[in-house]
């Protein structure tokens, strides 16, 4: 069973928006981390959040975390073009982590 | 570093063939895992190691696939026989610690026809 799922599927935007994407996963956690991959790359690491943090910053990345809710959002600031990529929750309770389907951005310039 | 390595990039094969991808982790990493990526199913994780030794191979799809870790710098992951239904991109990622995050590798992609 998925651990983590994100929602929306897909997000268009236009360049200079902020984009929101949401993940819920099913059980108790140690963490969540998120994680970007461009079209054909592998994924790439872009912030961790324990399950005792509720809030975590990090440039133009914004995580909250809400274990009561078993869900975390990921918000982006002023999105740019080079934004443009699918992005994935992973949600740990042990060692292993279990990844969801992701959230496709297209940001417009 | 230059980072996890793959290979090969690309692979294209024919049903029943032995398949093997290969992977070099970072170096120090203690911790190497396996995923496959496709459209309907996303992203998997295969099996994971820990020093070395495979801790959870629950994800490994059936006997046909195999995998090993005969040292701190080298995996391997094995499919014999392979078919059509293998296709897909296989990752390869390490870790310093199990709950850090994970580099990846940039993946083998896999068609059989």
């Amino acid at each position: 069973s998925q651990q983590g799922e994100e929602d929306p599927q897909a997000l268009s935007i236009q360049e200079g928006e902020n984009a929101t994407m949401n993940c819920s996963y099913k059980t108790s956690i140690n963490n969540l981390q998120w994680y970007r991959q461009n079209s054909g790359r592998g994924l790439v690491h872009l912030i961790l959040i324990r399950s005792n943090e509720r809030e975590k910053h990090s440039g133009r990345l914004r995580v909250t975390l809400d274990t009561s809710k078993k869900s975390s959002s990921l918000l982006i600031t002023a999105s740019r073009a080079a934004d443009t990529a699918s992005y994935f929750c992973a949600a740990s309770g042990t060692y292993k982590y279990i990844f969801g389907t992701g959230t496709r951005l297209k940001v417009l310039a | 570093d230059a980072g996890v390595i793959q290979s090969p990039r690309h692979e294209v094969t024919e049903m029943g063939q032995e398949v093997t991808l290969r992977c070099k982790p970072i170096s120090g990493h203690d911790y190497l895992f396996w995923y496959r990526q496709t459209m309907m199913r996303g992203l998997e994780l295969l099996i994971y190691f820990n020093n070395n030794v495979p801790i959870d191979d629950s994800g490994m799809p059936e006997d046909r696939f195999s995998a090993k870790m005969p040292n701190a710098s080298f995996s391997t992951l094995k499919i014999q026989p392979s078919e059509p239904r293998d296709s897909a991109v296989y990752f390869c990622a390490s870790s310093l610690r199990g709950v850090d995050e994970q580099y990846f590798g940039p993946g083998t992609r896999l068609t059989v026809t």
